[in-house]
């Protein structure tokens, strides 16, 4: 089964740091890009960052950049996010999600889009 | 940047009814677009891609069409089980998600 775990949410007071952790299995973890996407409470879908099979390529989106460092350990099927400087704005479940990958009808790359979820893990920031 | 805009946010609609959904990008993106359905307390499912493919396993009463700037989703025949939150997403340039629609029973 095709399965992704995150971990290492909490609660986190401003301007301090957390490491959020995904675990994947049932697939070849290094065959595909990965992304974070958060949701904060009652609102949309906010797409955080992305990462390659290789980390050749790395993205943020603008509200993160400069704060979050997105990284992967393939040889533990593994995806991070450090979360630096937070934010009362940062508070949101955040899931890891796999890349869908090159597909029969377009392989516009380095990223597509999201096939796998995991369930997400929560952050709140507050004092 | 590339935005996207969906409407309506929110509809309300019978059992049996055909539901349209649309996304509108700032700018031309192709092809390059997916569709998500992410029912209350749950994750996001993806159900389209690139712009009008389905999903492994998801029903045939759901349908994506459109090229450019302007996409349309469709629910031919609206389920109780297809109440939820609708969101389009852009992969032409980084990654955008739309404002979402959430899809309610009359």
């Amino acid at each position: 089964e095709v399965q992704l775990v995150e971990s290492g949410g909490g609660l986190v007071q401003p301007g301090r740091s957390l490491r959020l952790s995904c675990a994947g299995s049932g697939f070849t973890f290094d065959d595909y890009a990965m992304h974070w996407v958060r949701q904060a409470p009652g609102k949309g879908l906010e797409w955080v960052s992305g990462i390659t099979w290789n980390s050749g390529s790395i993205v943020y989106a603008d509200s993160v950049k400069g704060r979050f460092t997105i990284s992967r350990d393939n040889a533990k099927n593994s995806l991070y996010l450090q979360m630096n400087s937070l934010r009362a704005e940062d508070t949101a479940l955040y899931y890891c999600a796999k890349d869908i990958g090159c597909t029969s009808t377009s392989c516009h790359g380095p990223y597509y889009g999201m096939d796998v979820w995991g369930q997400g893990t929560t952050v709140t920031v507050s004092s | 940047d590339i935005q996207m805009t969906q409407s309506p946010s929110s509809l309300s609609a019978s059992v049996g009814d055909r539901v349209t959904i649309t996304c509108q990008a700032s700018q031309d993106i192709s092809n390059f677009l997916n569709w998500y359905q992410q029912k209350p307390g749950k994750a996001p499912k993806l159900l389209i891609y690139d712009a009008s493919n389905l999903e492994t396993g998801v029903p045939s009463r759901f349908s994506g069409s459109g090229s450019g700037t302007d996409f349309t989703f469709t629910i031919s025949s609206l389920q109780p089980e297809d109440i939820a939150t609708y969101y389009c997403q852009q992969y032409d340039n980084l990654v955008t998600f739309g404002g979402g629609t959430k899809v309610e029973i009359k």
